[in-house]
């Protein structure tokens, strides 16, 4: 099946750096989404971004489809950045997202 | 928009119980849901998908007698972890597509922190 592999695993960052996370899938996708999850649990919908480039305030993400890749850009962050960003992929042959290894991230005031 | 709601957050239970644990969708339809699992550190894993008036289709290795999934109106899905055992404790997490197309995006509940003893 295919694979998600973000990197990099863990990442610590002073408030006010900037970042940039990557998502790898081994195969063709359809559809791409970046969530963030807080440090109670809770998923956070980021970007629905099957491909090209998308900003929401401080955040941007890009994904190159033919590349298989995706990036997420964080400017500025502060410490309610800090969490785990998950890429998650849909096939149509699985019918179903694949979620990426995640990128554990926390940012120190 | 969009918001997802769990119940119970937290639940311990003794071994051999069983609990149930219920995802609606507060502000929109969702004919399609999806239970997932999560160990400590992990990703999130898909373990059944849940259709509104039919039977869910569970993952290759997730037992459908022990996962019991039941869909019974367009907003509420339940998961119940029948005769639970210490290696069920995890996070359960549950999502809804408000879309029909398989790969529209997924709203995702806050998830229940299941502790068995």
């Amino acid at each position: 099946g295919i694979q998600v592999e973000q990197s990099p695993p863990d990442l610590i960052l002073q408030e006010g750096a900037n970042s940039t996370l990557r998502c790898n899938f081994s195969d063709s996708v359809n559809n791409l989404q970046w969530f963030h999850q807080n440090p109670w649990g809770q998923l956070i919908n980021l970007f629905y971004i099957p491909s090209g480039t998308k900003q929401n305030g401080r955040l941007s993400a890009t994904t190159v489809a033919t590349e298989r890749y995706s990036l997420l850009y964080i400017s500025s962050s502060q410490t309610t950045d800090s969490g785990v960003y998950f890429c998650a992929v849909y096939t149509s042959g699985t019918y179903k997202y694949i979620f990426g290894t995640g990128t554990r991230l926390k940012v120190l005031a | 928009g969009a918001v997802v709601s769990q119940h119970p957050s937290w639940v311990i239970c003794k071994s051999g119980t069983s609990v149930k644990i219920e995802c609606r969708s507060l502000d929109f339809q969702a004919t399609t849901m999806f239970w997932y699992r999560q160990f400590p550190k992990q990703s999130l894993m898909l373990m059944a998908t849940s259709n509104e008036g039919s039977k869910a289709t569970y993952e290759q290795g997730v037992e459908k007698d022990k996962f019991l999934i039941n869909h019974a109106s367009l907003t509420l899905s339940t998961l119940t972890v029948t005769s639970a055992h210490p290696e069920d404790s995890s996070f359960y997490i549950c999502s809804a597509r408000p879309g029909r197309a398989p790969g529209d995006t997924q709203y995702f509940g806050p998830g229940t922190r299941l502790t068995v003893l």
